[in-house]
């Protein structure tokens, strides 16, 4: 079966200090992998999603990046991060071809508070 | 990518009570998908529809898929405290499916 785990689940940090922010799936290849942020009680903003190794979209501009080092490997980063970073940050992974559901699975999330 | 309206922001409702959210776009939708988050967690699959028309149902929770394709509602009949979180619906479009979430609707059941 597939799993998609994330860390660290929690995580405070300076404003301005750097962020890296790991996602990675198990029992799939060649998955579509997207970044989410959900701020305190409001919907999923899509930040970045990528179809394949190296190939990254990104959905909103910010000081926020994206990296697909590997096939089930997704880190989200930043080099100074800003108080309006703060928020919780989910990925998510989903089939890329041949199903007719387009189901997509989330990881548990990193809650992020930036100080 | 589509965008879709979803309504109402806050829901509460005795236990017993039902439940209605809806989600609503001025375009035409490919599809449809709804999702609960329970407090503390991600986002968990409920279901696709992408039929003009389509009902599906799942035990106490019914969707809907309006004819037009440009409206979707959940329906949960006789609310349990089990479901108390925020439920969105979600629009997948893009060469990564990739999806756009209405605003989400925070239920809470009281006992």
């Amino acid at each position: 079966s597939q799993t998609i785990h994330q860390w660290p689940a929690t995580l405070v940090q300076p404003v301005g200090s750097p962020l890296s922010l790991e996602c990675t799936v198990e029992g799939t290849s060649n998955p579509n992998l997207y970044w989410y942020r959900q701020a305190a009680g409001r919907g999923l903003q899509l930040l970045f999603y990528s179809v394949g190794i190296g190939q990254i979209s990104s959905e909103v501009p910010q000081n926020l990046s994206a990296s697909r080092p590997q096939d089930r490997q997704f880190i989200l980063s930043s080099k100074k991060l800003l108080l309006s970073d703060s928020g919780f940050y989910l990925c998510a992974w989903s089939v890329r071809w041949g199903r007719a559901e387009e189901t997509q699975y989330f990881g548990p999330g990193t809650r992020l508070l930036v100080l | 990518g589509q965008q879709v309206m979803q309504i109402p922001q806050y829901q509460h409702v005795q236990e017993g009570e039902d439940f209605t959210t809806y989600c609503n776009s001025s375009t035409t939708l490919s599809n449809i998908q709804w999702y609960k988050q329970r407090p503390g967690g991600h986002p968990v699959f409920l279901i696709q529809l992408v039929k003009s028309g389509e009902v599906k149902k799942q035990k106490r929770l019914t969707f809907q898929f309006g004819e037009a394709k440009k409206n979707s509602s959940l329906h949960i009949t006789a609310t349990q405290t089990t479901d108390v979180g925020t439920y969105f619906c979600a629009v997948s479009s893009g060469s990564a499916r990739q999806l756009t979430f209405g605003s989400g609707t925070q239920l809470t059941v009281l006992p």
